[in-house]
């Protein structure tokens, strides 16, 4: 596609429950990272997946967070049982050799 | 991992006027790169720039790396520059990464 492309783009959900979070990559785009952005804060380091190499998973927070990635194709973040901690805009992000391309995030709310 | 800090933090300007922010790391970085994050949070990538010089418009950036920093300069600047610039760089064979802790600028009328 023209650019990353996440969705949701707001998701709010009960404490405890579930969420998918999933994330397009750039067409070609064989790197993609996660991160985390609490209101007003910078951005935290989740996951990094290069082409079929074992991911980077020094980032996630808590063993309710996981994500998964085929190939070189899209990603998908869940995080179970969600605190209320877990509030935040999950930000993705491709490249194919070094400069990092943004979706526009997804917005969670948990309640 | 490597620690990035950014200066200053917090910054006005009336619009017109220039500005230099910096980025510091606390370790040799590869891969340097500047972002902007608008008021509605999407996250624009301004410059790769591992070292050297360069300019885009109103903006450049200039990075030693030899010293361990990157300065971003904004000339002549706008209300649309408002928002939050960061800088983000990895180390070695390190995959991730590394964020700044920002600058969030103010442009006024």
């Amino acid at each position: 596609g023209a650019g990353v492309s996440q969705s949701p783009s707001n998701k709010v959900t009960e404490k405890g429950k579930d969420v998918e979070l999933r994330c397009d990559p750039i067409s070609g785009h064989t790197a993609l990272y996660w991160y985390r952005q609490r209101l007003g804060q910078g951005l935290e380091f989740l996951i990094y997946f290069q082409g079929n190499s074992a991911p980077d998973k020094s980032g996630l927070p808590s063993d309710r967070f996981s994500a998964e990635r085929t190939g070189e194709s899209v990603s998908t973040l869940t995080i179970q049982r969600t605190q209320q901690e877990d509030s935040a805009v999950y930000l993705c992000a491709s490249s194919r050799r070094v400069e990092a391309f943004f979706g526009q995030g997804t917005r969670l709310t948990v309640v | 991992g490597i620690q990035v800090e950014q200066s200053p933090p917090d910054l006005i300007l009336q619009e017109g006027a220039n500005s230099t922010l910096r980025c510091n790391f606390s370790d040799s970085v590869n891969n340097l790169q500047w972002f902007h994050q608008n008021p509605w949070g999407q996250l624009i990538n301004l410059f790769y720039i591992p070292s050297g010089t360069k300019q885009n418009g109103r903006l450049s950036a200039t990075t030693v790396a030899t010293e361990r920093y990157s300065l971003l300069y904004i000339s002549s600047s706008q209300t649309t520059d408002s928002g939050v610039y960061f800088c983000a760089g990895n180390t070695g064979t390190a995959s991730k990464l590394t964020f700044g802790t920002g600058t969030r600028l103010q442009v006024t009328l």
